[in-house]
């Protein structure tokens, strides 16, 4: 089936610094990937939607200046969250749409901490 | 304001009994319902997704009942063990490159 990569799974960074989380669809060409973040106990919220070769479309409240895309080809999509806080602290998720079969596969997640 | 309505927040089911979470949307464009499970630190993983042309779908224990006209859909699952104990999340989306729109989620508990 479908497969999306998500790396890294964890990482720890400091206040400040930048950190890129990659999403990658390992047998299928993905136009199109979907970037979530979700606090604990809470559910997906969208943050973008990322389209191969152009800008990504940010939703309402989601500062593009700090979360930036960059789909560059059909297997990749990168998330790099800059000059991290501790408020940016969460769990990244990255879908991407398999539309041989219509589906959206997730990857495993990122979770981000900032200290 | 939300676009998909998930209950109950929380449930939990005797090892064995039925698990049942529904969800309701507003917006008729939706035309994919899936439903999904998450276990703590990891994405969340398709159980089971219907189209409005459908009023059930079953695959194993788990089913998917749609009322067009009511807008809802619901989970239901069978048999249920401890090793169901998860979040569930519905979600719907109205097709092409669209994303998906999740529910708040239901953290199930199985208990033996």
């Amino acid at each position: 089936g479908a497969v999306v990569s998500q790396h890294p799974s964890r990482v720890i960074c400091k206040s400040g610094t930048s950190v890129k989380i990659e999403c990658r669809s390992l047998d299928f060409q993905a136009t199109t990937m979907f970037w979530y973040r979700q606090f604990p106990k809470q559910s997906l919220m969208l943050m973008a939607t990322s389209n191969e070769g152009s800008k990504a479309t940010y939703e309402q409240g989601v500062e593009k200046d700090k979360f930036l895309i960059n789909h560059a080809s059909l297997t990749l999509s990168t998330l790099t969250v800059t000059s991290a806080h501790p408020e940016d602290s969460s769990f990244y998720i990255c879908s991407a749409i398999e539309t041989r079969n219509y589906g959206y596969t997730f990857g495993s997640g990122t979770r981000l901490t900032v200290v | 304001q939300q676009q998909v309505k998930q209950s109950p927040q929380s449930l939990i089911v005797q090892k064995g009994g039925i698990s049942i979470i529904n969800c309701a949307y507003e917006n008729t464009a939706f035309d994919y319902f899936p439903w999904y499970q998450q276990f703590p630190g990891k994405g969340p993983a398709l159980l089971i997704a219907i189209r409005p042309d459908v009023s059930e779908k079953k695959e194993g224990r788990f089913t998917i009942s749609f009322n067009k006209s009511a807008k809802q859909f619901s989970l239901h699952i069978m048999d249920s063990q401890p090793g169901d104990s998860a979040t569930y999340f519905c979600a719907a989306s109205k097709g092409g490159n669209t994303p998906l729109v999740f529910g708040k989620g239901t953290r199930l508990s199985v208990i033996a």
